[in-house]
């Protein structure tokens, strides 16, 4: 079954740590993938997307994924982080034409001022 | 821009009723999506327009969920009867669109209505 799973749920981190947030999936077929973010109050916002070409994708607010398809991962990072970056960031995975977009449960990412 | 809207933003509703939740996307998108995110939980994708036709529907539970976008821009989502398990955000999202180069569109969501079912 396809599916997505994101390893922590919960993560804590003091301003200027660097993040990894991982992220693997089970889908058949050639993918485009996306991390969206929920800040506090705020509605779910694309982060960055992956689709084809480099699979080191840069998005908003310095945050950078890269896509291995050996391993099914497509990891989201930032070097340093912001006690602003504290939020709920969610991967999903859909096929090539758009249909059947999966969401992981996501991660609350709590940052430490 | 305006964005995508949604109300009503908050239900309370007992179960064995009927509930409708309404979604205007941002204009001149093409595509609709509704899902469901219980607490928790990443969002579900319930149904997912094509301007007025339906695309994908596997995951919703037809025998008490409709959805319906008749003239390719807002849509209705509606649960009759409601179940306790039906507690959750429906979230209401667009894109784009068009099926050429759907796959990489941005999906752009609404606030959400919070339905909770006593």
């Amino acid at each position: 079954a396809q599916s997505v799973s994101q390893h922590n749920h919960h993560v804590i981190l003091s301003e200027a740590a660097s993040l990894e947030l991982g992220c693997n999936y089970s889908y058949g077929g050639t993918v485009n993938l996306f991390w969206y973010v929920q800040y506090p109050g705020q509605h779910l916002q694309l982060l960055l997307k992956y689709f084809s070409g480099d699979p080191l994708v840069k998005g908003i607010k310095g945050f950078e994924a890269e896509f291995i398809k050996s391993k099914f991962s497509f990891n989201l990072r930032k070097p340093s982080v912001q006690w602003s970056d504290t939020a709920e960031y969610f991967c999903a995975v859909s096929d090539t034409g758009g249909f059947k977009t999966i969401f992981g449960a996501g991660t609350r990412l709590f940052v430490k001022a | 821009e305006a964005g995508v809207a949604q109300s009503p933003r908050y239900k309370i509703i007992e179960k064995r009723q009927s509930v409708a939740f309404w979604c205007n996307p941002i204009s001149g998108h093409a595509t609709l999506y509704w899902y469901q995110q219980i607490l928790g939980q990443g969002p579900k994708l319930l149904i997912q327009f094509q301007n007025n036709g339906v695309v994908d529907d596997s995951q919703l539970p037809k025998d008490r969920f409709s959805a319906e976008r008749l003239k390719g821009v807002d849509s209705t989502l509606k649960i009759q009867p409601a179940k306790l398990e039906d507690s959750a955000v429906y979230l209401c999202a667009s894109s784009l669109g068009g099926l050429a180069g759907g796959g990489t569109d941005t999906q752009y969501f609404g606030p959400g209505t919070r339905l909770t079912v006593l």
